[in-house]
């Protein structure tokens, strides 16, 4: 099976604009978590989502927000981009309870 | 709520020598505990779980943990580390049952640097 994938790999934006993540999960996976990876905050859950529904939220301003197609693909959205959203986001995608993880996207926020 | 120390930022070892990368964890419920392996510029890869049964866990490349209920631990061990195990660790936990579903909570990382 093909693993989880995650476009872009990089991006660079600018401060008060928005930016859409895109992430696929591992085929017959329905759910999917997203996690923000920064040098200070370290690995920080920010939602997950099953089945289209989101069930789970973790603590972030609602700036940041998330969908699921009927597909099992998912987006987060961040809009009016901060400098502190600088950060690696994780993508994950499980079965059974273990979690499988994409190769992230670097956001650099200018 | 749950959460994760791993007790060292940072573990300089030799190569051949043995390693110990300590995780304690806080939570008033049952636990499923996790190490990740993250290598430069690439996402987490699972490298052991417990769920449940035998405390002793053991991965395919030599490393093993250890869940010990009395003392919250799940520490990470491997008797002779190679070059290719440089990396960052990371030690997470997930509610067993509830409402936690996919939702991890992880260490602050430990950074293995093995040197010839």
């Amino acid at each position: 099976k093909a693993g989880v994938t995650q476009t872009p790999r990089y991006l660079i934006k600018t401060r008060g604009q928005q930016v859409t993540l895109s992430c696929s999960p591992i085929s017959g996976h329905r759910s999917v978590s997203w996690y923000q990876q920064t040098p200070g905050q370290g690995l920080q859950f920010l939602f997950e989502y099953f089945s289209e529904t989101q069930r789970n939220k973790g603590n972030f301003p609602g700036r940041f927000s998330g969908r699921q197609f009927s597909n099992s693909r998912s987006e987060m959205n961040v809009s009016t981009l901060e400098l502190g959203d600088s950060a690696l986001y994780l993508c994950a995608s499980s079965d059974l309870g273990e979690q499988y993880f994409g190769p992230g996207t670097r956001l650099t926020v200018t | 709520a749950q959460s994760v120390t791993q007790l060292d930022s940072q573990v300089p070892v030799f190569e051949e020598a043995p390693v110990e990368l300590r995780c304690n964890y806080s939570s008033s419920v049952s636990v499923y505990l996790f190490w990740y392996v993250q290598y430069p510029n690439q996402g987490l890869q699972l490298l052991l779980k417990y769920l449940s049964g035998s405390t002793l866990v053991e991965s395919i490349n030599g490393f093993e943990a250890e869940f010990n209920k009395s003392q919250t631990s799940f520490h990470l061990r491997k008797p002779s580390v190679h070059i290719s195990d440089t990396a960052e660790y990371f030690c997470a936990v997930k509610l067993a049952g509830g409402t936690s579903y996919g939702k991890l909570t992880f260490g602050q990382g430990t950074i293995l640097t093995v040197h010839p």
